[in-house]
């Protein structure tokens, strides 16, 4: 079975504070995604990437950064925490572009206080 | 950009009860087509998918989506709910150049 692990599954930060999150895939996927889901907005895609090295904005990439040195690894990068920022935020990765699906991690809730 | 509404936010029903969700995109060309489903406390699973060939796809649990290209349309069905079909459903599309655009959800809550 495809494993995308997210390194947390619950985080509280601090207004300001640089936040990482982190997520590793162990099926040698091309791509990975970020997205955040909040109630009523479903999940929203924040960063992408189709390679090592490689990263494209989503739909709502401000405030937020990504890096991908590795290719089981995807992490996301809050430069300076807000309390919009709140929010459930979910790895995934897939094999191809088309023609598949998108597996998930469990998620990672984070709180900006 | 690809864009995909789901009809209900919030779904009731008894146990037993037909279920039916809408969901609807905005692409015209070829998409594939998901419905992922979040159950309370875990990660987003798959319950079925589309790329190509018949319409009509059958999923786990006893789920079934149908796809009609002219309405883009890919509503997802279940003939007799369980309590344990509680959870959040989303409906998801790709197509060549889009990536996974997800829908708002629906929360269907199955009563005992």
């Amino acid at each position: 079975d495809v494993k995308v692990t997210q390194s947390s599954r619950y985080l509280v930060k601090r207004t300001g504070e640089k936040v990482f999150l982190e997520c590793v895939q162990d099926m040698d996927h091309e791509n990975m995604f970020w997205y955040r889901q909040d109630p009523g907005l479903g999940l929203r895609l924040i960063y992408f990437s189709y390679d090592v090295k490689m990263k494209e904005k989503g739909d709502i990439p401000e405030g937020y950064s990504v890096s991908r040195e590795k290719k089981e690894r995807f992490s996301l990068i809050l430069e300076s925490a807000s309390t919009n920022q709140t929010s459930m935020y979910l790895c995934a990765s897939s094999p191809t572009v088309l023609n598949t699906e998108a597996f998930f991690g469990q998620g990672t809730r984070l709180t900006v206080v | 950009a690809q864009s995909v509404s789901q009809h209900n936010h919030h779904v009731i029903l008894s146990e037993a009860a037909s279920l039916e969700l809408g969901c609807n995109y905005s692409y015209g060309g070829t998409v594939n087509l998901f419905w992922y489903v979040q159950y309370p406390g875990q990660h987003l699973q798959l319950l079925l998918k589309y790329f190509s060939g018949d319409p009509l796809v059958k999923g786990i649990k006893g789920f079934e989506a149908e796809f009609i290209k002219s309405k883009f349309s890919f509503n997802l069905r279940k003939p007799s709910v369980q309590w344990s079909d509680t959870a959040e459903y989303f409906c998801a599309v790709n197509s060549y150049g889009q990536n996974f655009v997800f829908g708002p959800g629906t929360r269907l809550s199955v009563l005992p």
